[in-house]
């Protein structure tokens, strides 16, 4: 059950884009369409960004996007704003039957 | 709407027990598997367990297997995290969560519960 491995920090302006790797292996990320991403400011609980690679849940922007190739995840937001100054989080189903986090990673918005 | 509310945390000498409750409501309760994931300080998330809507199934992270059992009363609304055999590396903020209708993401968290380790 080894972390699913994201960069430790990206940047960006407001307006642009970033986007965010969730790398794992053919037992997890590559195995199944069950990625999700997560957003959490300090001291909040984390938020549901998209589910199963690239869905997103109702009232989620759509400058929120995902995708997958092979054993990696990505999320890209597009039109950067203030507020999306966040730590991101990706998950992945296993064939454990179990669910593995990736380590983090800090958007910080210039 | 969904709400999950987390109890039992605090302060816990290593080696001791520690329950967590969860209390659901907003939703259909027997409808959804539950998970709990942690937080440790500074440190990222770590998914911790889940059991099945109807409480057949369980599954747990290494990290936990053994000293860690995870239940539920449809009764009560609420799901339960049995901490025992306490570590320092178990002190983190607890979530109660649950689990979309499929999938394994997950779309309601609660506040969070802090459990720390020391003596």
């Amino acid at each position: 059950q080894s972390a699913l491995t994201q960069p430790a920090s990206v940047s960006g302006s407001p307006g642009q884009s970033i986007t965010i790797s969730c790398t794992g292996t053919s037992s997890d990320v590559g195995g199944y369409n069950y990625v999700s991403w997560y957003q959490q400011h300090p001291g909040k609980a984390p938020k549901l960004l998209i589910y199963d690679v690239s869905n997103r849940p109702s009232g989620v922007s759509n400058r929120f996007s995902g995708s997958k190739s092979g054993n990696t995840a990505s999320l890209t937001i597009s039109g950067l704003q203030a507020e999306d100054d966040a730590d991101y989080y990706c998950s992945s189903y296993t064939s454990d039957s179990t669910l593995v986090f990736g380590g983090g990673t800090k958007l910080t918005v210039l | 709407q969904v709400q999950l509310v987390e109890s039992g945390g605090g302060v816990v000498q290593p080696g001791r027990s520690l329950r967590l409750s969860c209390a659901a409501s907003g939703f259909t309760f027997t409808s959804y598997a539950m998970h709990w994931v942690r937080q440790a300080p500074g440190k990222g998330l770590e998914w911790v367990a889940v059991i099945s809507f109807s409480g057949t199934y369980k599954y747990y992270a290494d990290s936990v297997k053994g000293r860690f059992s995870i239940s539920r009363d449809s009764s009560k609304n609420s799901a339960y995290l049995q901490m025992n055999s306490l570590r320092p590396e178990d002190t983190a903020v607890y979530y109660c969560a649950r689990e979309r209708s499929s999938g394994w993401s997950i779309d309601y968290w609660g506040q969070g519960i802090l459990v720390t380790v020391s003596s």
